[in-house]
């Protein structure tokens, strides 16, 4: 079975500055994907960003990147020059390729508030 | 914006009746997902659908039927409510790689 652990129920970062959100997963599966998800208070869930575990350079999107360390199981999100509406709850989620790709499992959820 | 639609927004009901949420999205895709989202637990997969027709259970699936009759509705059934269906339902689709994107959601409240 697959599991998702995000240690981090809530954080607080300055405007401007970079934060990491961490992110653990477990899997026995090789062919997996990685996921993380922004959902700020009016309730809709974003799609951030996507890493493939073999997919051989970190991913970035803009502003956020994905630092995976695949010897740890890890899978942790980077905001760089944070902004006040990146505060919002972040989730991690993988996906198990094998089989067709269609149970995303998550994780609990960071609070994440962004600070003038 | 990946064209979909949730219906209703917002639903109050009772206890044993039934209801059904509806997921719609306008842009072909075969692979759609019906989620719950509790405090504490994230997002869990109830029922997904690869096809019309084709659909399968996810962790959570028990008190829920799905039914996709058409690639672009994909209908959540709880058949007889209870509280503990109480949550925020979120439809998702599969674009062409692996990524899902969600719909806006329903908040469903059973009394």
């Amino acid at each position: 079975a697959q599991k998702i652990t995000q240690t981090q129920p809530g954080m607080f970062v300055q405007e401007k500055e970079a934060v990491t959100l961490d992110c653990t997963y477990d899997t026995s599966d090789p062919s997996y994907g990685l996921f993380w998800y922004k959902q700020p208070s009016s309730g809709e869930m974003i799609f951030l960003i996507y890493q493939g575990s073999y997919d051989q350079q970190n991913a970035t999107e803009g502003r956020y990147s994905l630092n995976f360390q695949k010897a740890r199981k890890s899978a942790n999100l980077v905001i760089s020059a944070s902004q006040l509406g990146d505060s919002a709850m972040y989730f991690c989620a993988m996906i198990v390729l094998t089989g067709g790709g269609n149970k995303l499992t998550f994780g609990t959820g960071t609070q994440l508030k962004v600070e003038l | 914006d990946a064209g979909i639609t949730q219906s209703p927004r917002h639903k109050v009901t009772e206890t044993g009746t039934p209801v059904t949420l509806r997921c719609h999205q306008t842009e072909n895709h075969r692979y759609m997902y019906w989620y719950r989202q509790d405090p504490g637990h994230g997002l869990r997969l109830i029922h997904y659908s690869y096809g019309v027709k084709d659909t399968d259970k996810g962790e959570v699936s028990d008190g829920y039927s799905v039914s996709r009759s058409k690639t672009e509705d994909f209908l959540l059934t709880l058949e007889s409510a209870t509280s503990s269906q109480t949550s925020v339902y979120f439809c998702a689709i599969r674009d062409g790689g692996n990524e899902q994107f969600f719909g806006p959601g329903t908040r469903l409240t059973v009394l």
